[in-house]
């Protein structure tokens, strides 16, 4: 699975829109973007994914670049409750390995 | 529905002890995952179930760790003996069905070997 780049660390106020990067440039051609979040003291929390094409649902929106060396996450309105450390992990989704490689993540403080 | 079950959700224990961990997956999911998580760093896969087969156990120390599905359900960790380098949270997480894109995580079990 290719490897991602994540800032450690990103501020954001309250009700203002949170985007976090992510550099996946080895990213092959059938590996899929992921991405999770993880609050303090509970297991991780899918958010999204995708292949080429941008993605939304209820919880945020997942842009990524034409070359698909880059993505983007975006929570439109950011709470307090969003604080988390969030985690881009590129993984191929053939067979019937579905491993997850979480790196450090980026820690996500929502400011009031 | 209910989510992912741990237990316990903590545990202290002496070195060269041994310990063991529970989790019962959600229900229908054929895939179940044991993660181990240290401290300041993201969840680490220790091994990956399909139904109660192996999938990937390259990452779990098979000297002092073993885990079983034996029922394809419910699933135990154990670590005999531990170590104090084992202090970390082990997380349990399964998927199934048509969300293979998803995998849906337990609170946890905090252990710490002293």
């Amino acid at each position: 699975d290719a490897k991602t780049t994540q800032p450690p660390s990103m501020d954001c106020a309250e009700g203002r829109a949170a985007n976090l990067p992510c550099n996946h440039s080895t990213i092959s051609g059938n590996e899929y973007v992921y991405w999770y979040r993880q609050i303090h003291s509970q297991g991780p929390q899918y958010i999204i994914h995708g292949l080429k094409n941008n993605e939304t649902n209820e919880m945020a929106s997942l842009i990524i670049t034409e070359d698909r060396k880059s993505s983007t996450l975006i929570l439109p309105h950011a709470t307090l409750r969003d604080t988390a450390v969030y985690y881009c992990i590129v993984r191929n989704s053939g067979g019937s390995n579905y491993k997850l490689t979480f790196g450090k993540g980026t820690l996500l403080t929502v400011n009031p | 529905e209910a989510g992912v079950a741990q237990s316990p959700r903590y545990k202290i224990i002496e070195k060269r002890q041994s310990v063991a961990f529970w989790c019962n997956p959600i229900s229908g999911h054929a895939t179940l995952y044991w993660y181990q998580q240290i401290l300041g760093q993201g969840p680490k896969l220790l091994i990956q179930f399909q139904n109660n087969g192996v999938v990937d156990d390259s990452q779990l120390p098979k000297d002092r760790f073993s885990a079983e599905r034996l029922k394809g359900v419910d699933s135990t960790l154990k670590i005999q003996p531990a170590k104090l380098e084992d202090s970390a949270v082990y997380l349990c997480a399964s998927s199934g069905g048509q969300g293979i894109h998803e995998q849906y995580f337990g609170p946890g079990t905090r252990l710490t070997v002293t």
